[in-house]
C-alpha cells in the first residue's frame, strides 16, 4: 500500500539532546513538508522540500534542520537549539500540480523532558 | 501572507443533524484553493474535500460539501446527517502564494466537533 510512514510514533527526549524524526513516502511524490502542532493549534510548516537536494525554510524553522538526499525520504532534526521541542509532528508529501492536496502521515509525538 | 480563521473553537451537535462549520481566508492571489482537513484522536489527517477558486461549482463529496463564497472569502464545511464517527478536530486550509501550493499549506486553529447520540 502507498503512504507515508513515520517513526516512531512517541519520542522522549532529554533537554539539550537533539533528536531526528523519520518520514518516508513511497507515493513517488515530489515535495515533502514537515509540520509541527501544538494543543489546540493548527499546523505549522516548519521546512518543505520541492526536489532532492533541495529545501526551504517555512515559517517556524529556527531550531529544526532537514536533508533531502532521496525522493522517499524528509528527515528532521530537533536541535538542542529549538526552545519549546515539545510538539506533535507531521509529515506530508504531494505531487506536483492538481490540487496539491497533502497526504500526511500517521505524525510523531515528540516529548523533552 | 495568507491567513484562514476559524471562529468555532467547538461544537456540540445532535447526531443525524447537519452541521456547518466556518472557514474564512484572506490572500491576494487570484489562484488559491481550499481544503478540509479532519483529525480524529488518533492525531492522523484525513482529507475531505477541495475547492479551487476558479471552480464554478461547490464540491461535494458524499456527506462533506464546501459552501464557498468567494465575494465574501469563506469556505463553510457542511456536514449532512452527522454521526458519532464525525466527532474530531476539524481543519481549513489553504494553498496560495507564489508557489502555488508547492511552499505548504496554511492552517486555520481548528473547530472541535462533538456529535451528541
Amino acid at each position: 500500500d502507498g503512504g507515508i510512514t513515520q517513526s516512531p510514533k512517541y519520542l522522549f527526549r532529554k533537554e539539550g539532546q537533539n533528536v531526528t524524526l523519520s518520514c518516508e513516502q513511497n507515493l513517488n511524490h515530489d515535495a515533502m513538508y514537515w509540520y509541527r502542532q501544538d494543543p489546540g493549534q493548527g499546523l505549522r510548516l516548519i521546512y518543505y522540500s520541492q526536489i532532492v537536494n533541495d529545501f526551504q525554510k517555512g515559517d517556524i524553522a529556527e531550531g529544526y534542520s532537514v536533508s533531502r538526499e532521496k525522493k522517499e525520504s524528509f528527515p528532521l532534526t530537533v536541535t538542542s537549539a529549538q526552545k519549546n521541542p515539545t510538539a506533535f509532528y507531521l509529515c506530508a508529501s504531494t505531487t506536483s500540480g492538481g490540487t496539491n492536496e497533502q497526504f500526511f502521515g500517521p505524525g510523531t509525538r515528540l516529548t523533552v523532558l | 501572507a495568507q491567513k484562514i480563521t476559524q471562529t468555532q473553537p467547538g461544537m456540540f451537535v445532535q447526531e443525524k443533524e447537519a452541521v456547518t462549520l466556518d472557514c474564512t481566508y484572506d490572500t491576494s492571489d487570484q489562484s488559491y484553493g481550499l481544503f478540509w482537513y479532519k483529525q480524529p484522536s488518533s492525531g492522523e489527517m484525513i482529507f475531505l474535500i477541495y475547492q479551487g477558486s476558479y471552480d464554478e461549482q461547490n464540491a461535494t463529496e458524499g456527506r462533506y460539501s464546501l459552501n464557498f463564497q468567494k465575494a465574501r472569502k469563506s469556505a463553510n464545511l457542511v456536514i449532512s446527517a452527522s454521526q458519532l464517527g464525525d466527532s474530531a478536530m476539524y481543519f481549513c486550509a489553504m494553498r496560495a502564494g507564489p508557489g502555488g501550493g508547492a511552499d505548504g499549506l496554511t492552517f486555520g486553529k481548528g473547530t472541535h466537533l462533538i456529535i451528541q447520540p
